[in-house]
Protein backbone atom coordinates (compact mmCIF):
# COMPACT_ATOMS: atom_id res chain seq x y z
CA UNK A 1 0.00 0.00 0.00
CA UNK A 2 1.05 3.56 -0.74
CA UNK A 3 2.31 5.43 1.65
CA UNK A 4 4.42 7.99 3.61
CA UNK A 5 6.30 7.51 6.82
CA UNK A 6 8.05 9.67 8.95
CA UNK A 7 10.38 9.03 11.36
CA UNK A 8 11.09 9.13 14.26
CA UNK A 9 7.69 10.01 14.95
CA UNK A 10 8.53 11.46 18.41
CA UNK A 11 11.55 13.33 19.56
CA UNK A 12 12.86 15.85 22.29
CA UNK A 13 16.05 17.48 21.40
CA UNK A 14 18.10 20.08 23.30
CA UNK A 15 19.11 23.77 21.94
CA UNK A 16 21.74 24.01 20.01
CA UNK A 17 22.03 20.53 19.06
CA UNK A 18 21.11 19.05 15.66
CA UNK A 19 17.89 16.92 14.42
CA UNK A 20 17.13 15.19 11.30
CA UNK A 21 13.58 14.21 10.41
CA UNK A 22 13.32 11.72 7.34
CA UNK A 23 10.56 10.67 5.30
CA UNK A 24 9.94 8.03 2.90
CA UNK A 25 7.32 7.73 0.43
CA UNK A 26 6.61 4.59 -1.76
CA UNK A 27 3.68 6.08 -3.49
CA UNK A 28 6.36 7.16 -6.71
CA UNK A 29 5.69 10.69 -6.58
CA UNK A 30 7.82 13.52 -7.56
CA UNK A 31 6.75 16.62 -5.17
CA UNK A 32 7.46 16.08 -1.60
CA UNK A 33 6.94 18.53 1.08
CA UNK A 34 7.95 19.65 4.69
CA UNK A 35 4.61 21.59 6.25
CA UNK A 36 5.14 22.74 9.87
CA UNK A 37 2.13 22.61 12.34
CA UNK A 38 1.03 24.95 14.86
CA UNK A 39 -2.05 26.02 16.95
CA UNK A 40 -3.37 29.03 15.20
CA UNK A 41 -0.70 28.93 12.43
CA UNK A 42 -1.82 25.56 10.62
CA UNK A 43 0.57 24.13 8.01
CA UNK A 44 2.95 26.30 6.96
CA UNK A 45 5.62 24.70 3.88
CA UNK A 46 9.58 24.66 5.16
CA UNK A 47 10.88 23.07 2.01
CA UNK A 48 10.10 21.34 -1.06
CA UNK A 49 11.31 19.24 -3.70
CA UNK A 50 9.85 18.17 -6.89
CA UNK A 51 13.26 16.22 -8.24
CA UNK A 52 15.89 14.47 -6.42
CA UNK A 53 18.98 16.20 -5.48
CA UNK A 54 17.33 19.60 -6.05
CA UNK A 55 14.98 21.35 -3.27
CA UNK A 56 13.26 24.15 -2.98
CA UNK A 57 12.69 27.42 0.08
CA UNK A 58 9.57 27.01 1.63
CA UNK A 59 7.26 30.07 3.56
CA UNK A 60 9.58 29.83 6.53
CA UNK A 61 12.62 28.08 5.79
CA UNK A 62 14.96 30.25 8.22
CA UNK A 63 16.89 27.76 10.20
CA UNK A 64 15.97 24.86 8.11
CA UNK A 65 17.74 22.86 5.54
CA UNK A 66 16.07 19.92 3.46
CA UNK A 67 17.86 17.15 1.47
CA UNK A 68 16.24 14.96 -1.18
CA UNK A 69 19.05 12.41 -2.51
CA UNK A 70 16.20 10.27 -3.90
CA UNK A 71 12.71 10.14 -5.07
CA UNK A 72 11.45 7.95 -2.40
CA UNK A 73 13.64 10.46 0.51
CA UNK A 74 13.63 13.48 1.78
CA UNK A 75 15.10 14.88 4.89
CA UNK A 76 14.38 17.78 6.89
CA UNK A 77 17.88 19.48 9.20
CA UNK A 78 17.95 21.40 11.52
CA UNK A 79 21.35 22.39 12.34
CA UNK A 80 21.33 24.43 15.42
CA UNK A 81 18.03 23.89 17.06
CA UNK A 82 15.79 26.07 18.65
CA UNK A 83 12.82 26.85 21.17
CA UNK A 84 11.08 28.15 18.72
CA UNK A 85 10.98 25.16 16.61
CA UNK A 86 9.02 22.78 18.93
CA UNK A 87 6.57 21.88 16.92
CA UNK A 88 4.48 18.93 14.89
CA UNK A 89 6.05 18.61 11.39
CA UNK A 90 4.07 16.61 8.72
CA UNK A 91 5.85 15.50 5.31
CA UNK A 92 3.32 15.04 2.05
CA UNK A 93 3.90 14.01 -1.40
CA UNK A 94 1.97 14.71 -4.46
CA UNK A 95 2.00 13.32 -7.88
CA UNK A 96 3.29 15.80 -10.49
CA UNK A 97 0.13 15.05 -13.00
CA UNK A 98 -2.26 14.79 -10.14
CA UNK A 99 -4.76 17.77 -9.27
CA UNK A 100 -2.48 18.44 -6.15
CA UNK A 101 -3.78 16.48 -3.86
CA UNK A 102 -1.29 15.99 -0.87
CA UNK A 103 -0.51 12.85 1.04
CA UNK A 104 0.69 13.32 4.49
CA UNK A 105 2.72 11.23 6.80
CA UNK A 106 1.70 10.39 10.45
CA UNK A 107 3.59 13.58 11.61
CA UNK A 108 6.89 14.29 13.87
CA UNK A 109 6.76 15.81 16.86
CA UNK A 110 9.63 17.84 17.88
CA UNK A 111 9.99 19.44 21.50
CA UNK A 112 13.20 21.39 21.93
CA UNK A 113 14.13 21.96 25.42
CA UNK B 1 0.95 35.61 -3.26
CA UNK B 2 -2.25 33.11 -2.67
CA UNK B 3 -3.61 33.32 0.75
CA UNK B 4 -6.62 31.27 2.26
CA UNK B 5 -8.37 32.59 4.94
CA UNK B 6 -10.47 30.13 6.99
CA UNK B 7 -12.23 33.34 9.79
CA UNK B 8 -13.39 30.77 12.68
CA UNK B 9 -10.28 29.32 14.66
CA UNK B 10 -12.95 27.39 17.06
CA UNK B 11 -16.47 26.05 16.07
CA UNK B 12 -18.64 24.33 18.96
CA UNK B 13 -21.79 22.57 17.85
CA UNK B 14 -24.27 20.09 19.35
CA UNK B 15 -24.76 17.23 17.95
CA UNK B 16 -27.52 17.27 14.72
CA UNK B 17 -26.90 20.84 13.92
CA UNK B 18 -25.49 22.10 10.62
CA UNK B 19 -21.91 22.47 10.38
CA UNK B 20 -20.68 25.61 7.78
CA UNK B 21 -17.15 26.33 8.02
CA UNK B 22 -15.94 29.28 5.77
CA UNK B 23 -12.89 29.86 3.34
CA UNK B 24 -12.36 32.27 1.37
CA UNK B 25 -8.83 32.50 -0.91
CA UNK B 26 -6.63 34.86 -3.13
CA UNK B 27 -4.86 33.69 -5.93
CA UNK B 28 -4.20 35.12 -9.79
CA UNK B 29 -4.39 31.46 -11.54
CA UNK B 30 -6.62 28.95 -11.78
CA UNK B 31 -6.61 26.79 -8.96
CA UNK B 32 -7.74 23.56 -6.95
CA UNK B 33 -9.57 23.90 -3.56
CA UNK B 34 -9.98 21.29 -1.26
CA UNK B 35 -10.72 20.36 2.21
CA UNK B 36 -8.36 18.31 4.74
CA UNK B 37 -9.57 16.53 7.99
CA UNK B 38 -7.71 15.77 10.61
CA UNK B 39 -8.44 13.82 13.51
CA UNK B 40 -6.51 13.93 17.00
CA UNK B 41 -2.84 12.55 16.39
CA UNK B 42 -3.56 11.44 13.03
CA UNK B 43 -2.26 13.03 10.01
CA UNK B 44 -4.43 15.44 7.55
CA UNK B 45 -6.53 13.72 5.01
CA UNK B 46 -8.44 14.55 1.89
CA UNK B 47 -12.22 15.50 2.08
CA UNK B 48 -13.35 17.39 -0.66
CA UNK B 49 -11.61 18.47 -3.98
CA UNK B 50 -13.38 20.80 -6.74
CA UNK B 51 -11.68 23.17 -9.34
CA UNK B 52 -14.81 23.78 -11.27
CA UNK B 53 -17.42 26.68 -10.83
CA UNK B 54 -20.38 26.57 -9.04
CA UNK B 55 -20.56 22.64 -9.17
CA UNK B 56 -20.97 21.11 -5.78
CA UNK B 57 -18.62 18.45 -4.37
CA UNK B 58 -19.85 15.75 -1.78
CA UNK B 59 -17.95 12.79 0.30
CA UNK B 60 -19.10 11.45 3.37
CA UNK B 61 -21.92 13.88 4.35
CA UNK B 62 -20.34 16.79 3.48
CA UNK B 63 -19.96 18.83 0.46
CA UNK B 64 -18.73 22.49 -0.33
CA UNK B 65 -19.14 24.34 -3.71
CA UNK B 66 -16.58 26.42 -5.36
CA UNK B 67 -17.61 30.13 -6.05
CA UNK B 68 -14.82 31.55 -8.21
CA UNK B 69 -17.38 35.10 -8.35
CA UNK B 70 -16.65 35.55 -4.57
CA UNK B 71 -13.24 33.62 -4.03
CA UNK B 72 -14.94 30.72 -1.72
CA UNK B 73 -15.05 27.09 -0.81
CA UNK B 74 -17.63 26.75 2.13
CA UNK B 75 -17.36 23.62 4.05
CA UNK B 76 -21.65 22.34 4.75
CA UNK B 77 -22.98 19.18 6.51
CA UNK B 78 -26.69 19.19 7.36
CA UNK B 79 -26.22 16.91 11.33
CA UNK B 80 -23.08 17.35 12.90
CA UNK B 81 -21.90 13.88 14.53
CA UNK B 82 -19.72 13.47 17.29
CA UNK B 83 -17.44 11.92 15.03
CA UNK B 84 -17.16 14.82 12.99
CA UNK B 85 -15.09 16.79 15.78
CA UNK B 86 -11.60 17.34 13.87
CA UNK B 87 -9.25 19.79 12.52
CA UNK B 88 -10.25 20.78 9.23
CA UNK B 89 -8.46 22.43 6.71
CA UNK B 90 -9.06 24.17 3.31
CA UNK B 91 -5.99 24.57 1.17
CA UNK B 92 -5.16 25.86 -2.05
CA UNK B 93 -3.19 24.60 -5.37
CA UNK B 94 -2.77 26.35 -8.53
CA UNK B 95 -2.55 24.31 -12.14
CA UNK B 96 1.03 25.46 -12.06
CA UNK B 97 2.31 25.96 -8.96
CA UNK B 98 4.24 22.80 -6.83
CA UNK B 99 3.41 24.19 -3.21
CA UNK B 100 -0.12 23.77 -1.92
CA UNK B 101 -0.71 27.10 0.45
CA UNK B 102 -3.52 25.89 3.84
CA UNK B 103 -5.38 28.31 5.84
CA UNK B 104 -5.01 28.41 9.51
CA UNK B 105 -7.31 25.64 10.24
CA UNK B 106 -10.70 25.56 12.08
CA UNK B 107 -11.10 23.37 14.87
CA UNK B 108 -15.01 21.61 15.11
CA UNK B 109 -16.30 20.33 18.44
CA UNK B 110 -19.42 19.11 18.31
CA UNK B 111 -20.53 17.90 21.76
CA UNK B 112 -23.99 15.66 22.82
Amino acid sequence: EAAVTQSPRSKVAVTGGKVTLSCHQTNNHDYMYWYRQDTGHGLRLIHYSYVADSTEKGDIPDGYKASRPSQENFSLILELASLSQTAVYFCASRDRVDTGQLYFGEGSKLTVL
Amino acid sequence: GDSVTQTEGLVTLTEGLPVMLNCTYQTAYSTFLFWYVQHLNEAPKLLLKSSTDNKRTEHQGFHATLHKSSSSFHLQKSSAQLSDSALYYCALSERNNNAPRFGAGTKLTVKP
